[in-house]
């Protein structure tokens, strides 16, 4: 079935850093999707991604889908200490998405003040 | 708009039971879905559903059933518990089915603990 990898696992940085998590699917995808998870809290939205090569950005937050739509990644400017949580990437397959949603196992930014 | 609503939100089974979860969505909105989340799996898609039909499963066993009922809320079942069933079980609501638009609202989950 789909695999969705997710890297790096975990990530340390100091406030005012930047912040990257880089998503990549065993298969072609017809969207991806970002996902933030606070501590304690249920995943949040953050943004869909459905064409190739196709750049979003939210405030701080950048947000990029590869040209073969198999890769995404997430670059977050300045980290604040608000930005801490689990930032999850999310896919359907191309082919018709039988395996429902697939999730990455998400990055977790842990910010040093 | 209320968001998507779960009960109960905490709950505490022995091996060998079953459960049953309940999941509200958004009003409006006519798909569910359901994901298994723990720390070593991460989040794993269980059922999606749209207008009462199971659209897709994830690679579950069967002991993991569900339903949705016309109103849109859904539940899901879970016979025979495991101790590895120990988990957070979210629900999540789409405004259609999930080859559409997929944007996930989720709720704030189910915390089942099997002893």
């Amino acid at each position: 079935g789909q695999q969705v990898m997710q890297i790096p696992q975990y990530q340390h940085v100091q406030e005012g850093e930047d912040f990257t998590t880089y998503c990549n699917s065993s298969t072609t995808l017809s969207n991806i999707q970002w996902y933030k998870q606070r501590p304690g809290g249920h995943p949040v939205f953050l943004i869909q991604l459905v064409k190739s090569g196709e750049v979003k950005k939210q405030k701080r937050l950048t947000f990029q889908f590869g040209e073969a739509k198999k890769n995404s990644s997430l670059h977050i400017t300045a980290t604040q200490t608000t930005d801490v949580g689990t930032y999850f990437c999310a896919g359907r397959d191309s082919g018709g998405g039988a395996d429902g949603l697939t999730f990455g196992k998400g990055t977790h930014l842990i910010i040093q003040p | 708009k209320a968001g998507v609503t779960q009960t109960p939100r905490y709950l505490i089974k022995t091996r060998g039971q079953q459960v049953t979860l309940s999941c509200s969505p958004i009003s409006g909105h006519r798909s569910v879905s359901w994901y298994q989340q723990t720390p070593g799996q991460g989040l794993q898609f269980l059922f999606e559903y749209f207008s009462e039909t199971q659209r897709n499963k994830g690679n579950f066993p069967g002991r993991f059933s569900g339903r949705q009922f016309s109103n849109s809320r859904s539940e899901m079942n879970v016979s025979t518990l495991e101790l590895g069933d120990s988990a957070l079980y979210l629900c999540a609501s789409s405004p259609q089915a999930g080859w559409v638009t997929d944007t996930q609202y989720f709720g704030p989950g189910t915390r089942l603990t099997v002893l």
